[in-house]
């Protein structure tokens, strides 16, 4: 119930690409949906999130993509750069009062090679 | 703003030695949250904090994982004693209401235990 599968592990494209990562949830009480990016030697910071009511929230090249019926959501990276090359975490929590910390998923290395 | 600040950054221990880790959060974030990331697990909640009282433990592996938040400046995670098992990279992050600004995550320990 509190997991969350991400995928694909690992995602090598090109410069100018559009690497897409998926995510998948299972605990309907979720509501709130982040990813995180990670350089190494570095924690995770966050680079974008969404919340059920709306199904796409784009921040420059960053674009969520949300499916509430089929519980998935994916992040898509417009005009891909070698400098965006770092691990992506997607993560869902419940907010409010009662809510519960982030749960993350086991991430995806993203290499944009030039 | 320094962020959130973790010591040490690297930590090399014998096994069955007692290790401490230690966070400073950010001024005013009344939420704070220890992770554990390894590369076959991805990032695992521990422990979390709100407003210095433990709200879920779950994530602790065992008895011998403990973690303290005696003020609103400062958190340990200890555990007594190591095994190698244990080897990975401690992460703190600190977050304030609405969550929604996401979690600052610290720069991490990493602990290698042989």
């Amino acid at each position: 119930q509190q997991q969350v599968k991400q995928s694909p592990q690992s995602l090598i494209v090109q410069k100018g690409g559009i690497p897409i990562i998926n995510c998948a949830y299972e605990n309907t009480a979720f509501d709130y949906f982040p990813w995180y990016q990670q350089f190494p030697g570095k924690g995770p910071a966050l680079l974008i999130a969404i919340r059920p009511d709306v199904s796409e929230k784009k921040e420059g090249r960053f674009t969520i993509s949300f499916n509430k019926s089929a519980k998935q959501f994916s992040l898509h990276i417009m005009d891909s750069q070698p400098g965006d090359s770092a691990t992506y975490f997607c993560a869902a929590s419940i907010s409010g009062q009662a809510g519960t910390a982030l749960i993350f998923g086991k991430g995806t290395t993203l290499s944009v090679s030039s | 703003d320094a962020g959130v600040i973790q010591s040490p950054r690297h930590e090399v221990t014998e096994m069955g030695q007692e290790v401490t880790l230690r966070c400073k959060p950010i001024s005013g974030h009344n939420s704070l949250f220890w992770y554990r990331q390894t590369m076959m697990r991805g990032l695992e909640l521990l422990i979390y904090f709100n407003n210095n009282v433990p709200i879920d433990d779950s994530g602790m592996p065992e008895d011998r994982f403990s973690a303290k938040m005696p003020n609103a400046s400062f958190s340990t995670l200890k555990i007594q004693p190591s095994e190698p098992r244990d080897s990975a990279v401690y992460f703190c992050a600190s977050s304030r209401p609405p969550h929604d600004y996401g979690y600052t995550f610290g720069s991490g320990t990493r602990l290698t235990v042989v």
